[in-house]
């Protein structure tokens, strides 16, 4: 089965920096790369995913970049804002697979 | 849309008891998935249906059990309650295609006393 690490499991940024997270995984036929978001006392709910065609993927503030070779994948935070603070979990899929494999979270928290 | 739907949304129970959960996927999700959340351990797949067969499964004790019915709704089981299974549960429904997004219900908190 597919190992998933992330790192670093805490984070503390101040409002307007940067955060950056990173989650290594072990399976090279992984192909679907996802990043959830859960805030305190909500459910999980996706922000962005990235698929093995492609490098980098950017949606306002947010963007994630993939390195196949090295099998790992990172989610990139601008600008952070008080609402970013929450736990962030990787979840990369194997090829033909219904099935994801959680990170066990980063918690980050955006110091105002 | 109607998100998913997770019912009751807590639980409190004792050792030896058994607990059925339900989940109600998004209207044309026909995939639904269970995972057990805990401080410790994170997310951790359970199983997951498609078409009233178990298509995929974690590595879980044979005391978690779930089935799906012929509306896409889902339930779980949890017998011979262990203090150890006080988790929330949370439920998930996708389209059926391989790597979709998850999407997920509030959950249900189960405490065991």
């Amino acid at each position: 089965g597919e190992n998933v690490e992330q790192h670093p499991s805490t984070l503390s940024v101040q409002e307007g920096d940067s955060a950056v997270i990173k989650c290594t995984y072990s399976d090279s036929a992984s192909n679907y790369f996802p990043w959830y978001k859960q805030e305190l006392g909500k459910r999980p709910q996706l922000i962005i995913d990235i698929r093995s065609n492609v490098g980098e993927k950017k949606d306002q503030r947010i963007a994630v970049t993939l390195n196949k070779t090295a099998k790992h994948f990172s989610l990139h935070i601008t600008e952070t804002q008080p609402e970013d603070s929450a736990v962030y979990f990787c979840a990369p899929g194997e090829a033909g697979s219904y099935q994801l494999t959680f990170g066990k979270g980063t918690k980050l928290s955006v110091i105002p | 849309k109607a998100g998913v739907t997770q019912t009751p949304r807590y639980l409190i129970k004792t050792r030896g008891q058994q607990v059925t959960l339900s989940c109600s996927p998004i209207s044309g999700h026909r995939s639904v998935s269970w995972y057990q959340q805990t401080p410790g351990q994170g997310l951790q797949f359970l199983f997951e249906y498609f078409s009233e067969t178990q298509r995929n499964k974690g590595n879980f004790p044979g005391r978690f059990s779930g089935r799906q019915f012929s509306n896409s709704r889902s339930e779980m089981n949890v017998s011979t309650l262990e203090l150890g299974d006080s988790a929330l549960y949370l439920c998930a429904s996708s389209l059926d295609h391989p790597n979709q997004p998850q999407h997920f219900g509030d959950g249900t908190r189960l405490s065991i006393l």
